[in-house]
């Protein structure tokens, strides 16, 4: 367990639809970042999120939006779903902004 | 960050050691070899990471060539639950903002 909690576990949703994924830093963590895992391109770097302020973004699409909260727990919101955008998605968190990251379990979601 | 190699493949007979390495020729001073593992579909889980030295801990041993070029992550006794996939990442934290660039690791397949 890496003290890093993701919800919900599952997601099942229709085509053009908004999900919101949840996650939880470990204690202490004032980083946050977002991951994707499809099968034909691997894991993926989509965000990253320090104390509240956006850090860096990767592959993230304009249909997809995050923020992290004054708790520090983040959401990752994805609209206007596709079929391709059917994944895993990974939060993870470190310290600040340049060590150790640990994963959460992911959110798997799948757009029919 | 630095472009890592690893064998697409490996196979282990239980409580032997795994030798996975890495190529990692194009390594700048302040990447750190980072290793992740990732079983089944479940969140990428840290290992090991190291600069210069050769590093240890109660899941595994890093060992850095001199030259930094390539490196080997040892499981000194495998199990069937160390059957995963394993990520060789070249990371230099606070130029990379965070990103993590997984490549297509190596699945190691321990055996009875």
């Amino acid at each position: 367990d890496s003290g890093v909690t993701q919800t919900p576990k599952h997601l099942i949703t229709a085509t053009g639809q908004r999900v919101t994924l949840r996650c939880s830093p470990r204690s202490g963590d004032l980083s946050v970042y977002w991951y994707q895992q499809s099968l034909d391109q691997g894991l993926q770097f989509l965000i990253h999120y320090y104390n509240g302020e956006e850090r860096a973004k990767g592959n993230i699409l304009e249909r997809f939006s995050a923020q992290q909260f004054p708790d520090l727990h983040s959401e990752l919101n994805l609209s206007s779903l596709e079929l391709g955008d059917s994944a895993l998605y990974f939060c993870a968190s470190s310290v600040a902004g340049v060590e150790t990251q640990y994963f959460g379990p992911g959110t798997r979601l799948l757009v029919l | 960050d630095a472009k890592t190699t690893q064998p697409p493949s490996m196979d282990c007979a239980e409580g032997r050691a795994a030798n996975l390495p890495c190529n990692h020729s194009t390594i700048s001073g302040n990447e750190y070899v980072y290793w992740y593992r990732q079983i089944h579909s479940q969140g990428p889980q840290y290992i090991i990471h190291g600069l210069k030295n050769n590093e240890t801990n109660e899941m595994a041993s890093l060992i850095i060539t001199e030259d930094r070029k390539s490196s080997t992550l040892i499981l000194p006794h495998a199990t069937l639950r160390d059957t995963a996939v394993y990520y060789c990442i070249a990371y230099a934290g606070g130029t990379s903002y965070g990103k993590l660039t997984f490549g297509q690791g190596t699945i190691l397949t321990v055996h009875p």
